[in-house]
């Protein structure tokens, strides 16, 4: 069964609004968890890493204020894409490690703006 | 920075082997991951070399050569379910486990 769960799965909505995409880790507890985004055709390309109880680390060309990551417990991270435009419409996927862990990915949230 | 080189594709016959090669230039290896992607699926883990090799799993094997930035994913037995496209992800140590990934490899298995 899954063990990193991504809520929601599909999102359509307007230009503007603020969409927060939730990953759960559900057997155990995630040091650290990956925030990626991939176009059609094209491989995952990494946007940040997430520690628990510390600042998200970006990388290079992602707008933190555009993205914000809240990893507030070992179990779970958000991304929220803040005042969303067509350009963000992409696949974002979460994934997580713990002790002994392979990275394990969520089922991605698939997200179109309209 | 890392350099990892897949080819962008390849064809198969159904019941057939297909190597998938990966090579990689990082200066903190930390092992390398082989995923599997299914069309707007997400990855889902296929194996993990960080030591020299070939590891085995079921019709999977991955084989690494650390000194030559090396690795290839083997499929046996190819069905028709294994056209997906195959992520080769190396971790590297200094940059806090964090993966990156190769483009992938589209195989395409024909009857």
């Amino acid at each position: 069964g899954a063990v990193v769960s991504q809520h929601p799965s599909r999102v359509i909505c307007k230009s503007g609004t603020s969409v927060k995409i939730e990953c759960r880790s559900l057997d155990f507890q995630a040091t650290t968890m990956f925030w990626y985004r991939q176009f059609p055709k094209q491989s995952l390309m990494l946007m940040a890493t997430s520690n628990e109880g510390s600042k998200a680390t970006y990388e290079q060309g992602v707008e933190k204020d555009k993205f914000l990551i809240n990893h507030a417990s070992l179990t779970l991270s958000t991304l929220t894409v803040t005042s969303a435009h067509p350009e963000d419409s992409s696949f974002y996927i979460c994934s997580a490690i713990g002790p002994d862990q392979p990275q394990h990915f969520g089922d991605g949230t698939r997200l179109s703006i309209l | 920075g890392q350099n990892i080189d897949q080819p962008t594709e390849m064809t198969a016959t159904e019941g057939a082997i297909v190597q998938i090669n990966c090579t990689y230039q990082t200066s903190g290896f930390n092992g390398l991951f082989w995923y599997q992607q299914h069309a707007g699926e997400a990855p889902t883990f296929l194996s993990y070399n960080v030591l020299d090799g070939l590891e085995e799993k079921g019709r999977f094997s991955s084989f690494l050569s650390r000194s030559k930035g090396y690795s290839y994913l083997l499929l046996k037995e190819l069905q028709m379910k294994d056209s997906a496209s195959y992520l080769c992800a190396v971790r590297e140590g200094a940059a806090g486990n964090k993966l990156t990934f190769g483009g992938g490899t589209r195989v395409l298995v024909k009857p």
